[in-house]
């Protein structure tokens, strides 16, 4: 079965520093790849998804992800963090036609002033 | 726009009750699940739905059932509560391109 592995339980960054969030996984076919991102006492709601087209893939709030097959990685950044991006953030995995998507245990991700 | 609807967002409950966790969607997508999210493990799969009428296992299935009799609603079914279902519990429903959208979460607490 597909799974992913989410480096840094908690990552701290200061206000306009790069945000690196390390996203694993292991699959035996191409993966469907997946990041969201959940606000406290709210849902999980997509950033950004990778389905076998571009490698670079944009998402929103400035986020985007590469996928990297040759690494089996595929790590969130952000070039500037803003306060508003304190939240936690799961890296997903899922493959075409299979109906189990597996999560990561999530990065909580902390911007200081 | 509603998206997914779960019902309640807070619940406690004794070991051995019962209970059902509602989940509705007005997005007309074909494919629900249940997941539930415990401290440091993630989101884990416990039950998925591909149409009415049809119903599978997840990840971890025991202690629970679910019944999918329209498109629009998947609820979860605790039938004799324990402790260790203590968690938030999330439906979500997926579109064609494999995205999930997820409800806003129910709190469960077991005594």
């Amino acid at each position: 079965a597909q799974s992913v592995t989410q480096l840094g339980s908690h990552v701290s960054v200061s206000e306009g520093a790069l945000v690196l969030l390390r996203c694993n996984y292991s699959s035996s076919v191409p993966p469907y790849l997946f990041w969201y991102v959940q606000y406290p006492n709210q849902g999980l709601q997509l950033l950004l998804k990778y389905t076998s087209a571009a490698t670079l893939v944009k998402g929103i709030n400035g986020f985007e992800a590469e996928f990297k097959k040759s690494e089996t990685s595929f790590h969130l950044t952000k070039p500037s963090a803003h306060m508003s991006d304190a939240a936690e953030y799961f890296c997903a995995v899922s493959l075409q036609g299979n109906n189990d998507m597996r999560f990561g245990a999530g990065t909580r991700l902390t911007v200081k002033p | 726009n509603a998206g997914v609807t779960q019902t309640p967002k807070f619940q406690v409950l004794k070991t051995g009750q019962s209970m059902t966790l509602q989940c509705a969607q007005d997005m007309n997508h074909e494919y629900m699940s249940w997941y539930r999210q415990d401290p440091g493990m993630g989101l884990r799969l416990i039950h998925y739905s591909v149409g009415a009428g049809i119903t599978d296992q997840g990840e971890v299935p025991n202690g629970y059932n679910v019944s999918r009799s329209t498109t629009e609603d998947f609820p979860l079914r605790l039938l004799s509560a324990a402790p260790s279902q203590t968690s938030v519990y999330f439906c979500a429903s997926r579109d064609t391109t494999g995205e999930l959208f997820f409800g806003e979460g129910s709190r469960l607490t077991v005594l």
